[in-house]
């Protein structure tokens, strides 16, 4: 079964820096996406950035880039210089590793808070 | 840009009460999904669908729950008997394949049982 951890319950950035939201996974597929989704206050789920077991380049999206470790099994997320609007919460999640199945398992969730 | 469109936004119902939820996937997407939040929890799958028919199904989908894709273009989530433990966000997404391409999720549906 896979699982997906996120360790830091609420993060603090200052306006301007970067910052680093932790994630790290278990599967026992070889095969896997990865996914990160930002859900502000307002409730949406906005995709930011997909990772690809098989990828050999870490994932990037305009601000946003993945730190993929595969031997660590862990995907972080960068947010470069960090706007007030990135304050959210973050949710890392996999996709499901029984053939298949495509559904995502999300993490506990980051919630990120930029200061001015 | 294509976006999954859900109503209602929020839907408030009597405790033992039927609600159907409502989801208009991106036209081109083959693979639909709903999930649900508890506020404060993390989100939760409860079911995909593909080509007509459930294609997983989760511990939670138990058959208080029933989905449909009644036309071309609408994908339901049904609640029977409501419960107040029902009460939370209920986010659908939709995916173009079965590949590691990224789910996109409506905006969710906030359902309170009263």
């Amino acid at each position: 079964a896979q699982k997906i951890t996120q360790t830091q319950p609420g993060m603090f950035v200052q306006e301007k820096e970067a910052v680093t939201l932790d994630c790290t996974y278990d599967t026992s597929d070889p095969s896997y996406g990865l996914f990160w989704y930002k859900q502000p206050s307002s409730g949406e789920m906005i995709f930011l950035i997909y990772q690809g077991s098989y990828d050999q380049q870490n994932a990037t999206e305009g601000r946003y880039s993945l730190n993929f470790q595969k031997a660590r099994k862990s995907a972080n997320l960068v947010i470069s210089a960090s706007q007030l609007g990135d304050s959210a919460m973050y949710f890392c999640a996999m996709r499901g590793d029984q053939t298949g199945a495509n559904n995502l398992f999300f993490g506990t969730g980051t919630r990120l808070t930029v200061i001015p | 840009e294509p976006e999954v469109t859900q109503t209602p936004s929020h839907q408030v119902t009597q405790m033992g009460q039927e609600v159907i939820l409502r989801c208009v996937p991106i036209s081109n997407h083959l693979y639909f999904y709903w999930y649900r939040q508890i506020l404060g929890q993390k989100v939760e799958f409860l079911v995909s669908f593909y080509n007509n028919e459930i294609s997983e199904k989760s511990e939670i989908f138990d058959d208080q729950f029933s989905v449909e894709r009644p036309d071309g273009s609408n994908f339901t989530l049904k609640i029977r008997s409501t419960k107040l433990e029902d009460s939370a966000m209920y986010f659908c997404a939709s995916g173009r394949d079965s590949s590691n391409q990224p789910q996109h999720f409506g905006d969710g549906t906030r359902l309170s049982i009263l």
